[in-house]
C-alpha cells in the first residue's frame, strides 16, 4: 500500500524557516517524480514544486522560487521541502503527493494527510 | 499560466441525483486534465487522469469527458460520501494550475 507521511509543521515568525519532510513507502520511491501541493486556510488548492526521480530536474510556482527548495532522499526514500524567508501568506496545510507517469502523461495519484504551517508573529 | 475555471463553485445535489460540473482551460491543454476530490478536512483523492481515465478502485459512477478546452465531470446516483469539493487540474505545462473547486452539497 502506497503511504506517504508528512512530518509535523509547526508555527514560524515571518521570515523564517522550516523544513517539510515527507516518508515514502509501499512503492519503488527512487522511480516516481513527486510534488508539493499546498491549500491555505479555506482556499483551493496550488502546486507548489516538483522533483523528478534523481533530484536534477526542479519546478517551482513563481510565488516561491528563490526561496523554497525541493529534494529528495532515494536511499531513506524521502520528500523534502526547504522553506526559507517565510511569508504569511506562506500559511496553508502542505500535501506530498506521488506522481505516476504513463508513457505520454504524468499525473498525481497518491497524496499524504497533509501538515499545517502557519507563519505568523 | 494557464487558468482553470470551474462551473458552478457550490451545487446542492441529493442523494440518489446525477451531477455534472465543468472546467475550462484558459488554452489548449489537449486531454492533460485530472479531477481531485477532497472530502471536508480529508487529504484529496485523485479520481481521473487524462480527462477520462479512472484510476485503480475509482468507482465507475465518476465519469469524465473533454479535451482542448472544455471538461466535464459527471457523478451519477450521489450518495453521501459523495458530497465533498471537486478540483480539476491541469499538468499539460508548469506552472501546474488547479480550478477553482466546486462544493458539491446535500440538498
Amino acid at each position: 500500500e502506497v503511504q506517504l507521511v508528512e512530518s509535523a509543521g509547526g508555527l514560524v515568525q515571518p521570515g523564517g524557516s522550516l523544513r517539510l519532510s515527507c516518508a515514502a513507502s509501499g512503492f519503488t520511491f527512487s522511480s516516481h517524480w513527486m510534488s508539493w501541493v499546498r491549500q491555505a486556510p479555506g482556499k483551493g488548492l496550488e502546486w507548489v514544486a516538483n522533483v523528478n526521480q534523481d533530484g536534477t530536474k526542479k519546478y517551482y510556482v513563481d510565488s516561491v522560487e528563490g526561496r523554497f527548495t525541493i529534494s529528495r532522499d532515494n536511499a531513506k526514500n524521502a520528500l523534502y521541502l526547504q522553506m526559507n524567508s517565510l511569508r504569511a501568506e506562506d500559511t496553508a496545510v502542505y500535501f506530498c503527493a506521488r506522481i505516476f507517469c504513463t508513457r505520454t502523461d504524468c499525473f498525481y495519484d497518491h497524496w499524504g494527510q497533509g501538515t499545517l504551517v502557519t507563519v505568523s508573529s | 499560466d494557464i487558468q482553470m475555471t470551474q462551473s458552478p463553485s457550490s451545487l446542492s445535489a441529493s442523494v440518489g441525483d446525477r451531477v455534472t460540473i465543468t472546467c475550462r482551460a484558459s488554452q489548449d491543454i489537449t486531454n492533460n486534465l485530472a479531477w481531485i476530490q477532497q472530502r471536508p478536512g480529508k487529504a484529496p483523492t485523485s479520481l481521473i487522469y487524462d480527462a477520462s481515465t479512472l484510476l485503480s478502485g475509482v468507482p465507475s459512477k465518476f465519469s469524465g469527458s473533454g479535451s482542448g478546452t472544455d471538461f466535464a465531470l459527471t457523478i451519477s446516483s450521489l450518495q453521501p460520501e459523495d458530497f465533498a469539493t471537486y478540483y480539476c487540474h491541469q499538468y499539460n505545462s508548469y506552472p501546474y494550475t488547479f480550478g477553482q473547486g466546486t462544493k458539491l452539497e446535500i440538498k
